[in-house]
């Protein structure tokens, strides 16, 4: 069964304190692996699409990263703004078609 | 402002009435979506509608009927709601996203919260 994994749940940084996020996947024919940001009350805004293995993608402190078996969101001297819930979805198919299946996120608060 | 836009933005009704909610994309997207986010905060297919054709249903109780008019707008209708609707429902867009290979992203509206009491 296709599934996404997030970890940690929640995680709380110091101002200018880096570190990753997790998302493991199992999905039968990988098409893409997307990386939203959620802020309370939104709905969740479009940050990355990676396709292969390998791949990187940047947008100002935040860089995503590509395995066969998971991607990580590599956040660089966080600040304040960047408190939000981060989620991970992998497009997979049902009955022929495509859908994005998600994680259940984990929630970044970035205190100063 | 080029986005997905839904109303109502909050729904507080009472069980067993019915209600609907509406969405419109002015990105020029062929593929609509609905979306279920619980108290837990999971996202979860509900419908998809690609070119006004419905492509998924997901095991949806049959009480939740979407209808896609033109490939602009999609409404969801819920009859005889239950305590257990409450949550808040999310439309999408995107280009592609019925059978095509290559990956296409999502742009989600702002969120329509649903408490029935």
């Amino acid at each position: 069964e296709d599934q996404v994994t997030q970890s940690p749940e929640a995680l709380r940084l110091q101002e200018g304190e880096s570190s990753s996020l997790n998302c493991s996947y199992t999905v039968s024919g990988l098409r893409g692996l997307f990386w939203y940001r959620q802020d309370p009350g939104k709905g969740p805004e479009f940050l990355f699409t990676l396709y292969s293995a390998g791949e990187e993608k940047e947008k100002e402190r935040l860089k995503a990263t590509l395995t066969k078996k998971e991607s990580f969101l590599h956040i660089t001297a966080p600040k304040p703004e960047d408190s939000a819930t981060y989620l991970c979805a992998v497009q997979a198919r049902s009955g022929g078609y495509n859908k994005l299946i998600f994680g259940a996120g984990t929630r970044l608060a970035v205190h100063p | 402002d080029t986005a997905v836009s839904q109303t109502p933005k909050y729904l507080v009704t009472q069980m067993g009435n019915d209600k609907s909610i509406k969405c419109e994309q002015n990105l020029g997207h062929d593929t609509m979506y609905w979306y279920k986010q619980d108290s837990k905060k999971f996202l979860k297919i509900m419908f998809s509608y690609n070119n006004k054709e419905l492509i998924i249903n997901e095991t949806v109780p049959n009480r939740f009927s979407p209808k896609s008019p033109d490939k602009a707008h999609l409404n969801l209708h819920i009859n005889s709601l239950e305590l257990g609707d409450s949550a808040v429902y999310f439309c999408a867009s995107s280009q592609g996203g019925g059978t095509t290979p290559r990956p296409y992203e999502q742009y989600f509206g702002p969120g329509t919260r649903l408490t029935v009491t």
